[in-house]
């Protein structure tokens, strides 16, 4: 069975601009949740979806912003990019939501200059 | 507000070495916690999960422990080698009908040394 995948895996963009990340789930997953990684403030939790729903939102502000679609892919939104965006950007899936384990992708390395 | 506190902060040890790491978390109303490795640059790789109601889950060298009321879990590496060298991380899983989150530690970095 395949892994999460995310899409694009590096990623360069200037201030100002927005960028689309996207996040394939494991196969009958239907949970789907975002981290943002930094060196500084260590793993941070962004959004859950849950059937095409967003069940929770972390502590950032409204320029991120997250859909999940019927077949439980995922994409996250960054709008008007910040320096201080740059980070590992890794999504996890899980069966469904609560006590079940969640599979982490590889991540998307995005870097704002 | 849930915080997850690791110890050490980083640890190296000659292999072979039984070793330790610690998580303790503030708010015991979980669903679970799960215990994640990191390789750099990579993303997470799952090592055990402990459900709230469970005590400890075991996998190979690996053997996890889990004291809710007293905010605790340890991860115990037996016989460890230069391969488990990496990040470890603790995660606690918390939610209600309202949604569901994970919040993390900052992590224990493990070199072992051959």
């Amino acid at each position: 069975k395949a892994g999460v995948t995310q899409t694009p895996r590096y990623l360069i963009k200037t201030r100002g601009q927005q960028v689309t990340l996207s996040c394939s789930p494991i196969s009958g997953h239907r949970s789907v949740s975002w981290y943002q990684q930094t060196p500084g403030q260590g793993l941070q939790f962004l959004f859950e979806y849950f059937s095409e729903t967003q069940r929770n939102k972390g502590n950032f502000p409204g320029r991120f912003s997250g859909r999940q679609f019927s077949n439980s892919r995922s994409e996250m939104n960054v709008s008007t990019l910040e320096l201080g965006d740059s980070a590992l950007y890794l999504c996890a899936s899980s069966l469904r939501e609560g006590q079940y384990e969640q599979y982490f992708g590889p991540g998307t390395r995005l870097t704002v200059t | 507000k849930q915080e997850v506190t690791q110890i050490p902060a980083a640890l190296s040890v000659p292999e072979g070495e039984n070793l330790v790491l610690n998580c303790s978390f503030t708010d015991s109303a979980i669903y679970n916690l799960q215990w994640f490795r990191q390789d750099p640059g990579k993303g997470l790789t799952s090592l055990l999960l402990i459900q709230s109601s469970q005590r400890e889950q075991t996998s190979g060298r690996l053997n996890a422990s889990l004291d809710k009321s007293s905010g605790r879990s340890t991860l115990y590496i037996a016989a460890s080698q230069p391969g488990d060298s990496a990040t470890y991380l603790c995660a606690v899983g918390e939610g209600n009908t309202g949604g569901f989150k994970t919040i993390f530690g900052a992590g224990t970095r493990l070199f072992v040394k051959a």
